[in-house]
């Protein structure tokens, strides 16, 4: 089945403790980008992808890291969380090299005490 | 900083009536478009894209672009309850210099259809 996995799909844990969201496409798709939704902000893109190896800034990326090594993985790391990074995230992939008509995966809901 | 406005809502419209959704963007230079409905606990899908003006339509949906007055609205023909969801508009943000990777949303409308 085509799809866009994340784990873990929920999280609580404390400020400053270094965490990892894993995402992972089994699509082939060149576009990989993170986001976050928070109640009254609607989606806001962290990083994108266009490529292996080619990382680039959204809206809010401050306090996060990604790294694409691999065509398929776009991993998230929160180096030190704090509460503010309390939020829903998502990844999402599209079949081109822009952030064209994206799949998004299930979401991951952060809480950051 | 770019924008993309739409209505918060919840805007409620009963069963088989037409629901309009608007948006309106600030980055002059955008060119793609994009309609995504999240149901209430689950992910944002894909329901139509536009890239050129006027009117695009796909069954019940119809998505219409007018870049001159920079905005891009959705209508659902014959709404019915299982539409009820909260509908995200996206704009590519500086095309030319983000090389399309940049997506601004909008904060999304909700949408409740009345049986």
């Amino acid at each position: 089945e085509a799809q866009v996995t994340q784990n873990p799909r929920y999280l609580i844990t404390v400020t400053g403790k270094k965490l990892t969201v894993t995402c992972s496409q089994n699509m082939n798709h060149e576009y990989m980008s993170w986001y976050r939704q928070d109640p009254g902000l609607g989606l806001r893109q962290i990083y994108y992808s266009m490529n292996v190896e080619v990382t680039d800034k959204g809206d809010v990326p401050e306090g996060y890291k990604v790294s694409r090594k691999e065509k398929r993985n776009f991993p998230l790391i929160l180096e030190s969380p704090s509460p503010n990074q309390t939020s829903l995230y998502f990844c999402a992939s599209s079949p081109t090299r822009v952030a064209y008509e994206q799949y998004f995966g299930p979401g991951t809901r952060l809480t950051v005490t | 900083q770019k924008e993309v406005e739409q209505n918060s809502g919840p805007l409620s419209v009963p069963e088989g009536a037409i629901a309009s959704l608007n948006c309106t963007y600030s980055d002059r230079g955008s060119q793609s478009f994009f309609w995504y409905r999240q149901y209430s606990g689950k992910s944002p899908e894909l329901i139509m894209s536009i890239y050129s003006n006027g009117d695009k339509e796909d069954g019940r949906f119809t998505a219409q672009l007018n870049k001159a007055s920079q905005y891009v609205s959705l209508l659902i023909r014959d709404s019915q309850p299982s539409d009820s969801a909260t509908y995200l508009c996206a704009v590519n943000a500086d095309p030319i210099y983000n090389q399309g990777g940049k997506l601004i949303f909008g904060q999304g409308t909700e949408l409740s259809v009345k049986p």
